[in-house]
């Protein structure tokens, strides 16, 4: 299966920073397939970026997805205290489908 | 606007089966990808398996042998069940969805239930 990496520990952020989550898979996997949420406890997950790159409905054009074949990245330009959260990588180019252990984000 | 909603006992003995249900509204559940995720207390997400209308299901080899996945089409269910389980499986699961019905964007969730936690002890 291929396995995603997220750095672990938490990014500590000020509102107006600019955050970059990194997300590193064992195989390649294309520009397709690559997806990124954000979970916030009690909260339905929320799908913020599709296909490497597509911002799903109603995401802000902060978060910004790029990268391709084993290297990605979500860049949330401007962070702001509601985007405190924990941000998970995904990809679905291969079964299973399988998530990275996610990244902690604080902004305050 | 299409909404998730898990339901479903929140504890479950050792060795018993975790059954738990997924209610679609808004929306219908025909042509669509539905599949169950989970999360252990303190890591990530995983995902257990996905089902389709035409009833195709496909689920992950470290639970294939205990789960089963099925589509009620009639009641715009899906439902989940496994089998045989330990302490490990104390999880919250979601259920979730692909608005796409392509199998191309089958993995992208943009429908999520909330989440419920499920106990074995």
């Amino acid at each position: 299966e291929v396995v995603l990496t997220q750095p672990p520990g938490t990014l500590s952020l000020s509102p107006g920073q600019r955050a970059t989550l990194s997300c590193r898979a064992t195989w390649d996997i294309g520009t397709n397939f690559l997806a990124w949420y954000q979970l916030k406890p009690g909260q339905a997950p929320r799908l913020l970026i599709y296909g490497t790159s597509s911002r799903a409905t109603d995401i802000p054009d902060r978060f910004i997805g790029s990268g391709s074949g084993t290297d990605f990245s979500l860049t949330i330009s401007r962070v702001e205290p509601e985007d405190s959260a924990v941000y998970y990588c995904q990809q679905y180019g291969q079964l299973p489908w399988t998530f990275g252990q996610g990244t902690k984000v604080e902004v305050k | 606007q299409v909404q998730l909603q898990e339901s479903g006992p929140g504890l479950v003995k050792p060795s018993e089966t975790l059954s738990l249900t997924c209610t679609v509204s808004g929306g219908s559940i025909r042509s669509h990808y539905w599949s169950w995720i989970r999360q252990p207390p303190g890591k990530g997400l995983e995902w257990i398996g996905y089902v389709h209308d035409t009833g195709l299901t496909n689920y992950n080899p470290s639970l294939k042998s205990r789960v089963i996945i099925l589509l009620d089409t009639s009641k715009n269910q899906f439902s989940l069940k496994l089998t045989s389980v330990t302490a490990a499986d104390t999880a919250v699961y979601f259920c979730a969805g692909s608005s796409w019905t392509t199998f191309y964007y089958a993995g992208a969730f943009d429908y999520w239930g909330q989440g419920g936690l499920v106990t074995v002890s």
